[in-house]
């Protein structure tokens, strides 16, 4: 099956910018998603990407999508303690099913 | 309203159970969906259904049979339970198969003692 790598763990503080890569394998990916999971709880849908743009914005958050490489990265401006989480990459082709990588754990600090 | 609902929410139980989780959508989606995180976070998908017919079941054990009673409802049966299927379970939907919308629902934290 395809792929989805993600590095584990992130940590930054307060007031930082937090980057959190992701790599793809599947070339024929349509759209690309981020998930966030906090302690306890289940997975909340933060952006997603269709894989003919380059770039979104959405208020702190901002996707870059590197086709040729197949890598997409999620930056968070002014990461804050409550984005402390794990956040998911996931992509979907075709009739396939939602794929998620592994989660990057992100700990923010005072 | 909840759009998709899983219950129990948490489910502890001894080895060698049978035991059922339930999923529930008021989406009006063809295609329902369940995945399994491991105590290590990584989510892995282990069946869809659309409009009540199974189309994937990636190498479950057959002690893991799902049920749909009609398009709204996944039903997960486990038999015979063991250690190794602690995990939480998510139920999902999508309006139908390909379609790049998926909902959550809230996951179920199984226990096995």
């Amino acid at each position: 099956g395809e792929d989805v790598e993600q590095s584990l763990f992130l940590s930054v503080r307060e007031g930082d910018s937090s980057v959190i890569n992701c790599t793809y394998t599947d070339s024929s990916s349509t759209y690309l998603y981020w998930y966030k999971q906090e302690p306890g709880a289940g997975l909340q849908l933060l952006t997603y990407i269709f894989s003919n743009m380059d770039m979104k914005q959405d208020q702190r958050l901002t996707v870059l999508l590197n086709k040729k490489d197949k890598h997409l990265s999620l930056r968070i401006a002014d990461t804050q303690t409550g984005d402390s989480a794990i956040y998911f990459c996931a992509e979907i082709s075709g009739y396939s099913t939602l794929t998620f990588g592994k989660g990057t754990m992100l700990l923010v600090s005072p | 309203d909840t759009a998709v609902s899983q219950t129990p929410k948490y489910l502890v139980t001894q080895m060698g159970n049978d035991k059922s989780i339930k999923c529930e959508q008021n989406l009006g989606h063809d295609t329902m969906y369940w995945y399994k995180q491991d105590s290590k976070k990584f989510l892995k998908i282990m069946f869809s259904y659309n409009n009540k017919e199974l189309i994937i079941n990636e190498t479950v054990p057959n002690r893991f049979s799902p049920k749909s009673p009609d398009k709204a409802h996944l039903n997960l049966h486990i038999n015979s339970l063991e250690l190794g299927d602690s995990a939480v379970y998510f139920c999902a939907s999508s309006q139908d198969l390909g379609s790049y919308g998926y909902t959550f629902g809230s996951g179920t934290r199984l226990t096995v003692v």
